[in-house]
């Protein structure tokens, strides 16, 4: 079945440092990939997305490259910001007979350290 | 638009008591999930709808759940009777599958404490 692994954390950062979050998938069809950002009491909102290989998506100066060959799709940011800190999901849609679901990885909690 | 509405924001209750969140989607979104989160468990998907219809309930852990959507702007998860397990934060997502593809917007949450 479809499911997602991403790295354990805590992931603590100082700040300008680089992030990586490592991400794997497993996936019966040619999923979409996501990753999702959730800022302390708040709900997870979309930071980037990729819908088919070697697409990288971007935003807020955090990227991620969809690789079919290594199944992956690792978060990374050049220069962490303590605004930064939440937690991040990795996630994957597979448009078959569950059109419209996402399987959520466990999460990654980031703490960046000014 | 003003996103996905959750309410309550906090519930606190003793067990035994029925609890029932509720959620607004987003106007015009096809599909509606209700998720779980627990420090022990991370997201779970209990439930979810397209155009008002249950697809997969398979999450839902026991009995004691139920969800309703009884139009396309609002839906209903009830906890009856709640236990002190139930305690979480619950997530409602909606997201219009047709055109933008599988992008999920996430409500504030509820969280609930029971107990």
């Amino acid at each position: 079945g479809d499911s997602v692994t991403q790295m354990e954390g805590p992931v603590t950062l100082s700040e300008e440092a680089f992030l990586t979050i490592n991400c794997t998938y497993t996936a019966t069809g040619y999923p979409s990939l996501f990753w999702y950002v959730q800022y302390p009491g708040e709900g997870l909102q979309l930071l980037l997305k990729a819908t088919k290989a070697d697409d990288k998506g971007s935003n807020k100066g955090f990227e991620a490259t969809y690789r079919k060959e290594t199944t992956s799709f690792h978060l990374e940011k050049g220069s962490v910001q303590v605004s930064d800190s939440a937690v991040y999901f990795c996630a994957l849609s597979d448009r078959g007979s569950t059109l419209g679901r996402l399987y959520f990885g466990r999460g990654t909690q980031l703490t960046v350290w000014p | 638009d003003a996103g996905v509405i959750q309410s309550p924001r906090h519930e606190v209750t003793e067990m035994g008591q029925e609890v029932t969140l509720r959620c607004k989607p987003i106007s015009g979104h096809d599909y509606l999930f209700w998720y779980r989160q627990t420090m022990m468990r991370g997201l779970e998907l209990l439930i979810y709808f397209n155009n008002n219809v249950p697809i997969d309930d398979s999450g839902m852990p026991e009995d004691r759940f139920s969800a309703k959507m009884p139009n396309a702007s609002f839906s209903t998860l009830k906890i009856q009777p709640s236990e002190p397990r139930d305690s979480a934060v619950y997530f409602c997502a909606s997201s219009l599958v047709a055109s933008q593809g599988d992008t999920q917007y996430f409500g504030p949450g509820t969280r609930l404490t029971v107990l």
